[in-house]
């Protein structure tokens, strides 16, 4: 079974520009998740989608910031414009919840460099 | 005050030795708490998910949690150089899904 990948694997843009990071998540899974690590911090929590509705997204650090999941599928995570601080690696995770359980299955990432 | 704090070493130790890497929260919601293992250049893969307080143990892996002192634990048994990674502790809600990450303990494991 293919786990979450995600695309591209790094992105290196100028301020100002525009960039758009994919997430195919496990087949099946309803639930995605989006985190963000910045350099020195810990992962951060973004947003999740239960299938194509956003279940909560009050990690998203300001309207530059565009998650979308049209048909509950893969999603897109679109920064416009970039700012230096949105450097950092932005992880992708899925899972389906089960009982008490849930085995959130993370990408490897998409490195993005802001210059 | 970060709600989950956990100190990012690196932890340098020898082959075969007993590993202990450790958090302190500050939430006590906090009900789900879990251990991700984190290899360079791949995302976090998760090792042990325990519900509420009460030890869990897989293998070489054992997990703590101390709800009344808000402290969790993750033992690692008869450590080998592949287990050198970084090491991050995680919480969530009851009826939530956002998790709450630590910054992560770099482990290194030397043969």
């Amino acid at each position: 079974e293919a786990g979450v990948t995600q695309f591209p694997s790094h992105s290196v843009i100028e301020k100002g520009q525009t960039v758009t990071l994919r997430c195919d998540p496990i087949s099946g899974h309803d639930n995605l998740y989006w985190y963000r690590r910045v350099m020195g911090k810990e992962i951060k929590f973004l947003l999740h989608f239960v299938k194509e509705s956003k279940q909560d997204e009050s990690g998203m650090p300001n309207n530059r910031f565009l998650a979308e999941r049209t048909g509950g599928t893969y999603s897109t995570l679109k920064v416009q414009p970039a700012e230096l601080e949105d450097s950092g690696v932005y992880f992708c995770a899925s899972s389906q919840w089960t009982e008490r359980t849930d085995t959130q299955y993370f990408g490897p990432g998409t490195r993005l460099t802001v210059l | 005050q970060k709600e989950v704090e956990q100190d990012p070493g690196p932890l340098s130790v020898p082959e075969g030795a007993i590993v202990s890497l450790n958090c302190t929260y500050s939430n006590s919601a906090f009900q789900y708490f879990m251990w991700y293992r984190q290899y360079s250049r791949k995302g976090p893969e998760l090792l042990m998910y325990t519900y509420s307080s009460g030890n869990k143990e897989d293998g070489r892996f054992t997990a703590q949690v101390d709800k009344s002192s808000k402290y969790i634990s993750l033992f690692i048994r008869d450590s080998q150089p592949s287990d050198s990674a970084t090491y991050l502790c995680a919480m969530m809600n009851t009826g939530g899904f956002k998790t709450i990450f630590g910054a992560g303990t770099r482990l290194f494991v030397k043969a």
